[in-house]
């Protein structure tokens, strides 16, 4: 079936920092892409999508790009902010279910 | 916009005990989802309703967990008896999409549920 594996967090970077969070995918077909945010005490957001191959999601200084010959849709931001500290997760859609990933804890330190 | 609705907050019971979560979604959506979030087990589909009808159910653990939506605002997830391992985070989301296939789902707060 289809499946979502993410890399392991937890993931503690400093103010400014580089972010990438890795992503990869098991679909059959062609799945749309998501990448949520979970904020602590709160429910999942979503931060960005792609529903074609080669497309790039971005939202709030975030992006993430379909890539289709890797089956990967890596998140990255240039320069995370202390506001930043959330969990992420990776999801894609294929017919009726959203399927999620483990999750990425990030703390980001001022 | 009041966002999706999750009642109560927090949850603590005995085991043995019946436990009914609440949802209410956002005005017009058609789709709603049951998750449940575990350390172990990360987040998991429990069941979705499109207009007021279980879809997919493939996700209810077993038959202890039951889930209704009797009209287009209000849902139930509902766990009798509940035991120690039912202990999660429960989300409600709901979709103006049919399914997931628009993949923009609005969840609630969630439901800590303690089972002792």
């Amino acid at each position: 079936g289809d499946s979502v594996t993410q890399m392991e967090g937890p993931v503690t970077l400093s103010e400014e920092a580089f972010l990438t969070i890795n992503c990869t995918y098991t679909a059959t077909g062609y799945p749309s892409l998501f990448w949520y945010v979970q904020y602590p005490g709160e429910g999942l957001q979503l931060l960005l999508k792609a529903t074609k191959a080669d497309d790039k999601g971005s939202n709030k200084g975030f992006e993430a790009t379909y890539r289709k010959e890797t089956t990967s849709f890596h998140l990255e931001k240039g320069s995370v902010q202390v506001s930043d500290s959330a969990v992420y997760f990776c999801a894609l859609t294929s017919g009726s279910r959203l399927t999620f990933g483990e999750g990425t804890q990030l703390t980001v330190n001022p | 916009d009041a966002g999706v609705i999750q009642s109560p907050r927090h949850e603590v019971t005995e085991m043995g005990q019946e436990v009914t979560l609440r949802c209410k979604p956002i005005s017009g959506h058609n789709s709603l989802f049951w998750y449940r979030q575990t350390m172990m087990r990360g987040l998991e589909l429990l069941i979705y309703f499109n207009n007021n009808v279980p879809i997919d159910d493939s996700g209810m653990p077993e038959d202890r967990f039951s889930a209704k939506m009797p009209n287009a605002s209000f849902s139930t997830l509902k766990i009798q008896p509940s035991e120690p391992r039912d202990s999660a985070v429960y989300f409600c989301a709901s979709s103006p999409g049919q399914g997931a296939s628009s993949g923009k789902q609005y969840f609630g707060p969630g439901t800590r549920l303690t089972v002792t």
